[in-house]
């Protein structure tokens, strides 16, 4: 199957740990990605792993990747009320000559100050 | 670099009218092009996928149709419109390579009164 899926709504406050967490069915190697939309605008790339990493850092950001569980996370640290918006998750397959995306839902995030 | 520039930014067409949205990439030469829906509160619908000219594939059966007259050129288009059809309307491309990241526009706001 090809099912991404997320929660839907996650409320912190400024200054706080956000944890966005993803879950896919796919077990076939593949990049997985989170875009971030703020409101109103397109989707912006804000960081990928391949599944054969566990982790990977960049700056505030942090992807957790739990192959067994086929769970993907994204941990924002020191929330700002900027980083309010959506976040999806996404996975594409590898080998792909058409590199369609398969997104989640989305979950919304709110930053309370 | 590269960019990709969605037109126009919203739009309210009558239902049964014509639509015709334009997404053109600059910066790169045969890039994957696609055409992506997200209806209100949901997650991102891939709806057409372009590897080359002329060569479009429909991932859902709808109302709608695509085509690409030229490298860097993607149209979505409607003869007739419907109700369902209002949403966000998103166009992306992509390098044919292994890392499939996606480049967004700024996507269409379209309501169908």
């Amino acid at each position: 199957g090809e099912d991404v899926e997320q929660s839907l709504f996650l409320s912190v406050r400024e200054g706080d740990s956000s944890v966005i967490n993803c879950t896919y069915t796919d077990s076939s190697s593949t990049y997985l990605y989170w875009y971030k939309q703020e409101p109103g605008a397109g989707l912006q790339l804000l960081t990928y792993i391949f599944s054969n990493m566990d982790m990977k850092q960049d700056q505030r950001l942090t992807v957790l990747l739990n192959k067994k569980d086929k769970h993907l996370s994204l941990r924002i640290a020191d929330t700002q009320t900027g980083d309010s918006a959506i976040y999806f998750c996404a996975e594409v397959k590898v080998p792909s000559n058409t590199g369609k995306l398969i997104f989640g839902q989305g979950t919304t995030l709110q930053v309370k100050p | 670099s590269q960019t990709i520039h969605q037109w126009p930014a919203t739009l309210v067409q009558p239902v049964g009218s014509p639509l015709s949205l334009e997404c053109t990439v600059e910066g790169t030469s045969n890039p994957n092009l696609y055409w992506y829906r997200q209806a209100a509160g949901r997650g991102l619908q891939l709806l057409f996928y372009s590897v080359g000219i002329g060569q479009i594939s429909s991932e859902v059966p709808q109302n709608l149709s695509a085509s690409r007259p030229q490298d860097r050129q993607f149209i979505l288009s409607s003869k007739k419109l419907l109700l369902s059809d209002s949403g966000f309307y998103l166009c992306a491309w992509s390098h044919d390579s292994v890392n499939t990241e996606a480049f967004f526009g700024q996507g269409t706001r379209l309501t169908v009164v």
